[in-house]
């Protein structure tokens, strides 16, 4: 397993489209995390599944924003009539839900461009 | 709600130079605290951590101590390289259930 995997790593849309990303966590990592990192900025939370269930989204995540883990495995994020606002990357990140905090591990990221 | 506060950068740094980044947050709980480092063109990747207070994290030279009593997680390294320079996360996380991190500190070093 080399990590976790976004695809596509850069996305150019026009305003008003629809896109949906991809994020395939580690194999075994039962948690997974979408945030979204705007330049200068630290990555901020957008949601949170844990297997299949969605239990947590941000109140960043407004109605045009959806996400699906329909198996507990890869999760997708659809961001609907996009926003020149939109434009970020997008960071997923997967763990495991042991003891502890657990340590989140990132890929690389989905960057938007909404133009 | 939880926040994490770190200190703005740019810092610039020549090579072999003691590095400190501040870092401060605010919790309802008992948090466990991270350092991420982001490389260029990299994603983020975790650099150390800390699960209770008092506790040291270190790796790759780097340090950082959980300080309950002033709230605080400072990165320190004692010889900074042309290599660490890097955009570095100061972060929290209660119960696991999402990570919640600083704006980030760039961190230049000069051969």
């Amino acid at each position: 397993d080399t990590g976790v995997s976004q695809d596509p790593r850069h996305k150019i849309t026009k305003r008003g489209q629809n896109v949906t990303f991809r994020c395939d966590p580690i194999s075994e990592h039962n948690r997974l995390y979408w945030y979204r990192q705007t330049l200068g900025q630290g990555p901020e939370f957008l949601t949170y599944f844990q297997n299949e269930a969605q239990l947590e989204k941000s109140r960043l995540l407004s109605d045009r924003f959806s996400a699906e883990r329909p198996k507990g495995s890869f999760s997708t994020l659809e961001i609907q009539r996009t926003e020149q606002g939109d434009s970020a990357m997008y960071l997923c990140a997967s763990s495991f839900d042991g003891q502890g905090d657990p340590e989140a591990f990132f890929g690389q990221g989905t960057r938007l461009t909404v133009v | 709600g939880d926040s994490v506060t770190q200190m703005e950068g740019p810092v610039t740094l020549s090579e072999e130079a003691f590095l400190t980044i501040n870092c401060t947050y605010t919790a309802t709980g008992y948090p466990s605290l991270f350092w991420y480092v982001q490389y260029p063109g990299e994603g983020l990747q975790l650099l150390l951590k800390a699960t209770k207070a008092d506790d040291k994290g270190s790796n790759k030279g780097f340090e950082a101590t959980y300080r309950k009593e002033t709230t605080s997680f400072h990165l320190e390294k004692g010889s900074v390289q042309v290599s660490d320079s890097a955009v570095y996360f100061c972060a929290l996380s209660e119960g696991g259930f999402k990570t919640i991190f600083g704006a980030g500190t760039r961190l230049f070093v000069k051969a």
